[in-house]
C-alpha cells in the first residue's frame, strides 16, 4: 500500500531535549517537506526536499533541522525544542513533475502530535 | 508577504445543496492544490492544479490564473463531506516563490447537515 509513515504519532517532552521525528514514504517520491499546523495559522511548511542531499528552507525553518540521506526518508530534528513549537506535524511527499518545478499530488503522513513542556 | 485568502472561514449546508469555496492570492503563482482535512486530522490532496479545470466526482475545481482565483466546488454534498478544506499555492519564481515552497490559506471549516 502506498503511503507515508510518521513516528511517533503522538510525544510529549521538555525543553531542549533533543529530538527526531522521523518520515518515511514507499513511493520513490522525489519531493519530501515537513509542515506545521497550529489553530488560526493554519499550515506552514517548514523544510522540503527535492532529491536525496537537496533541501531548503519554507516559511518557518527557525529551530528544525532536516536531512535526506536516502530518498525515502526525510526525518524532522529538533535539537533544543521549545514550548512554541508545540503544534501538530504533517510530512508529505510527491512526484515532480516534468515541466519546470510543478509538484504532483501530495500524500500525507497521518501527522505527529508534539507537546514540548 | 504574498498570501493566500480563503472564504469563507465557515460554511454551514444542508445535505444535498451545491458548495463553493474559494482561493483568491495576491501574485502570480505556477500550481494551486485543493486539501481536505478531516475531523480526525488527516489530510488527504483533492487536486493540483495550474490552469483550467478538474473534475473527480462530485468534486470540481476551478481557476482563473489572470483573476488570481480558484474555486471548489461540491455537487449534491454529503455529511461526509464535512471536513476542513485547504488551499495552497506554489508562487513563480518571479513572485519571490522558492523553488517549490507552498502557502497556505487558513482552510474553510464545512459542516454539511443530513
Amino acid at each position: 500500500e502506498a503511503q507515508v509513515t510518521q513516528n511517533p504519532r503522538y510525544l510529549i517532552t521538555v525543553t531542549g531535549k533533543k529530538l527526531t521525528v522521523t518520515c518515511s514514504q514507499n513511493m520513490n517520491h522525489e519531493y519530501m517537506s515537513w509542515y506545521r499546523q497550529d489553530p488560526g495559522l493554519g499550515l506552514r511548511q517548514i523544510y522540503y526536499s527535492m532529491n536525496v542531499e537537496v533541501t531548503d528552507k519554507g516559511d518557518v525553518p527557525e529551530g528544525y533541522k532536516v536531512s535526506r540521506k536516502e530518498k525515502r526518508n526525510f526525518p524532522l530534528i529538533l535539537e533544543s525544542p521549545s514550548p512554541n513549537q508545540t503544534s501538530l506535524y504533517f510530512c508529505a511527499s510527491s512526484n515532480i513533475m516534468t515541466k519546470g518545478a510543478l509538484t504532483d499530488t501530495q500524500y500525507f503522513g497521518p501527522g505527529t502530535r508534539l507537546t514540548v513542556l | 508577504k504574498n498570501e493566500v485568502e480563503q472564504s469563507p472561514q465557515n460554511l454551514t449546508a444542508q445535505e444535498g445543496e451545491f458548495i463553493t469555496i474559494n482561493c483568491s492570492y495576491s501574485v502570480g503563482i505556477s500550481a494551486l492544490h485543493w486539501l481536505q482535512q478531516h475531523p480526525g486530522g488527516g489530510i488527504v490532496s483533492l487536486f493540483m492544479l495550474s490552469s483550467g479545470k478538474k473534475k473527480h466526482g462530485r468534486l470540481i475545481a476551478t481557476i482563473n490564473i489572470q483573476e488570481k482565483h480558484s474555486s471548489l466546488h461540491i455537487t449534491a454534498s454529503h455529511p461526509r463531506d464535512s471536513a476542513v478544506y485547504i488551499c495552497a499555492v506554489r508562487f513563480d519564481v518571479y513572485s519571490g516563490g522558492g523553488a517549490d515552497g507552498l502557502t497556505f490559506g487558513k482552510g474553510t471549516h464545512l459542516i454539511i447537515q443530513p
